[in-house]
């Protein structure tokens, strides 16, 4: 069965202070590794696909990586409009249905 | 372009009550799923449409939820009767096929409360 997760689940952070989000998945098949910003209130909005090993793709200052395992979402220079729910999600071969993580709660303080 | 949409943004009902919710997809967008997010738990797949066929039911989780897409177009999610661990917030999704990477954009969700 495919499995997500994600760490650390909260994340406080100063404005201007980088860190990294963890998404460690196992799937039979990746078809593809979704990240998607949630803001409260509202439904998830997509950020990055990432559908192979060694992939990385940049929007502004977040920067997602892909590995075997896991994936990384590097925030640098965080403002505190990047303050967010950040949820991973996989989509495996045998179907479409996305397989989403508990997500990780940023907040980014001035 | 608009987005999803989803009515109502919030619907508070009695247990054995009925509830109705309606997702409109982006236009064009042949694919449509539902999710839903219980307190504390991740976001689960309900179901995929492919215009108005369901193409995976495995996520509904009983016989007294029940989907439909006529015409292909906007959908609905009947819970009849509703119970309490329905409560929760429920997400429609949608995508276009094929191409555009099998990115599945999300609606702002039906927040349900069973009471």
């Amino acid at each position: 069965e495919d499995q997500v997760t994600q760490s650390p689940e909260a994340l406080r952070l100063q404005e201007g202070e980088s860190s990294s989000l963890n998404c460690s998945y196992t799937v039979s098949g990746l078809r593809g590794l979704f990240w998607y910003r949630q803001d409260p209130g509202k439904g998830p909005e997509f950020l990055f696909t990432l559908y192979s090993a060694g992939e990385e793709k940049e929007k502004e200052r977040l920067k997602a990586t892909l590995t075997k395992k896991e994936s990384f979402l590097h925030i640098t220079a965080p403002k505190p409009e990047d303050s967010a729910t950040y949820l991973c999600a996989v989509l495996s071969n045998s179907g479409y249905a996305l397989n989403f993580g508990k997500g990780t709660s940023l907040l980014v303080t001035p | 372009e608009a987005g999803v949409t989803q009515f109502p943004s919030h619907s508070v009902i009695e247990k054995g009550q009925t509830v109705t919710l309606r997702c409109d997809p982006i236009s064009g967008h042949d694919n449509l799923y539902w999710y839903r997010r219980v307190m504390g738990k991740e976001i689960k797949f309900l179901l995929h449409f492919v215009k108005e066929s369901k193409q995976d039911e495995s996520g509904m989780p009983n016989n007294r939820f029940l989907a439909e897409r006529t015409g292909g177009t906007y959908s609905t999610l009947k819970v009849q009767p509703a119970e309490l661990e329905d409560s929760g917030v429920y997400f429609c999704a949608s995508s276009a096929f094929p191409g555009d990477s099998d990115t599945q954009y999300f609606g702002p969700g039906t927040r349900l409360t069973v009471l």
